[in-house]
């Protein structure tokens, strides 16, 4: 069936570090792809999200290529901020109409 | 004011009694979701509604059972609860594929604890 594997976590990051997360799909077709973010106490939100391979979504800072050769989605930031500090969740959209969702990668960002 | 809203944001209860999270929202979707997150699992589908007439089985329905009373709103309930249904749950909502970004908005989540 149709998944997203993300890298498991902690990480932890001093602030102003490059931030990768990786996220790899598998997939029937090419799916929707997307990243959402969970601050502490908080429902998830969209981060950013990608439609087809080559887009580039991109938010706050974040980055994430759809790459349809590696079937991969990672997230990127040039600078982390204590205040990126969350769970951050990949997930996929497919033509069966079900979201699927990795198993969050939580990030520690200190000062 | 929220666009998606779970009542309770946190119950305690205990083994055996009947639980109803409730979810409501504002944004004119037909889509809504249920979802229990549990640490290092990510997130769970338990039920999916597409409109008022169609429910859906998720990847873990065992043990619960939903109603979508109106178009904007999706009650969950457990009719038995277990302690390893202690969890966050999350309510969802999302737009018609081709009419929206395919987005899910998500609720706050309600915390449950079966002791």
């Amino acid at each position: 069936g149709n998944s997203v594997t993300q890298m498991e976590g902690p990480v932890t990051l001093s602030e102003e570090a490059f931030l990768t997360i990786n996220c790899t799909y598998t997939a029937t077709g090419y799916p929707s792809l997307f990243w959402y973010v969970q601050y502490p106490g908080e429902g998830l939100q969209l981060l950013l999200k990608a439609t087809k391979a080559d887009d580039k979504g991109s938010n706050k800072g974040f980055e994430a290529t759809y790459r349809k050769e590696t079937t991969s989605f990672h997230l990127e930031k040039g600078s982390v901020q204590v205040s990126d500090s969350a769970v951050y969740f990949c997930a996929g959209w497919s033509n069966f109409n079900k979201f699927y969702f990795g198993s969050g990668t939580k990030l520690n960002v200190k000062p | 004011d929220a666009d998606v809203t779970q009542t309770p944001r946190n119950r305690i209860t205990k083994t055996g009694k009947r639980i109803m999270l409730e979810c409501s929202q504002t944004k004119g979707h037909d889509r809504m979701y249920w979802y229990r997150q549990d640490p290092g699992l990510g997130l769970r589908l338990i039920y999916y509604s597409f409109d008022v007439k169609d429910i859906n089985k998720g990847e873990i329905s065992d043990g619960y059972s939903v109603s979508r009373q109106a178009q904007a709103k999706f009650s969950l309930s457990l009719e038995s609860a277990i302690p390893n249904q202690t969890a966050l749950y999350f309510c969802a909502t999302s737009d018609l594929p081709g009419q929206g970004t395919n987005e899910q908005f998500f609720g706050p989540g309600t915390r449950l604890t079966v002791l």
